[in-house]
């Protein structure tokens, strides 16, 4: 099966600095990525995705970047703020194929505490 | 729309109880996701639903472990007897198949196996 790989699994940077959060995954039939956010004793709340027909996808201070023949994505945020403290989890899936299965069907990494220092 | 609901909240129960985890999807989505987690093994999938059928139970750890959707707006995720070891965070979650497929969690039940 899937196998996610995440690191770091802390990060602590300065209000204003760039983080970035990188995983690997190991099922080359793998070709959904979403990043999720999880604030403390709240719900994994998602963030943004990518498909594994484009190489980057922006939305705002949020990037994600993936690299299909290394078998890794990167979550990339810009100009931090205390408010982006909270955990970050990479994921991957599958295409749909027949019987109904889902991307919704993920394989998680470990996290990363991000914290951001006022 | 109300999002994903899930009840309880928090549920804490003495080992050897029955305990039931109760999800209302987002109405319109097809497919739902009981995941759970933990500080050990993080978030990990227990079973999905793809149209009230369900499609891949490989992950429910144990035969005390049994889930149902008797129709596109309710399931139940069920352990019976709970031991201390199923105590986790329980998160119910939903998708449209075939449209975006973006996945949607609800609030989560807190179980706490004494």
């Amino acid at each position: 099966g899937e196998n996610v790989e995440q690191h770091p699994s802390t990060l602590s940077v300065q209000e204003g600095d760039s983080a970035v959060i990188k995983c690997t995954y190991s099922d080359s039939a793998s070709n959904y990525f979403p990043w999720y956010k999880q604030e403390l004793g709240k719900r994994p709340q998602l963030i943004i995705d990518i498909r594994s027909n484009v190489g980057e996808k922006k939305d705002q201070r949020i990037a994600v970047t993936l690299n299909k023949t290394a078998k890794h994505f990167s979550l990339h945020i810009t100009e931090t703020q205390p408010e982006d403290s909270a955990v970050y989890f990479c994921a991957a899936s599958p295409s749909p194929g027949a019987g109904g299965t889902s991307y919704g069907k993920l394989t998680f990494g470990q996290g990363t505490i991000l914290t951001v220092h006022p | 729309d109300a999002g994903v609901i899930q009840s309880p909240r928090h549920e804490v129960t003495e080992m050897g109880q029955e305990v039931t985890l109760r999800c209302k999807p987002i109405s319109g989505h097809n497919s739902l996701f009981w995941y759970r987690q933990t500080m050990m093994r993080g978030l990990e999938l227990l079973i999905y639903f793809n149209n009230n059928v369900p499609i891949d139970d490989s992950g429910m750890p144990e035969d005390r472990f049994s889930a149902k959707m008797p129709n596109a707006s309710f399931s139940t995720l069920k352990i019976q007897p709970s031991e201390p070891r199923d105590s986790a965070v329980y998160f119910c979650a939903s998708s449209f198949q075939r449209q975006d497929e973006k996945l949607f969690f609800g609030s989560g039940t807190q179980l706490s196996v004494l």
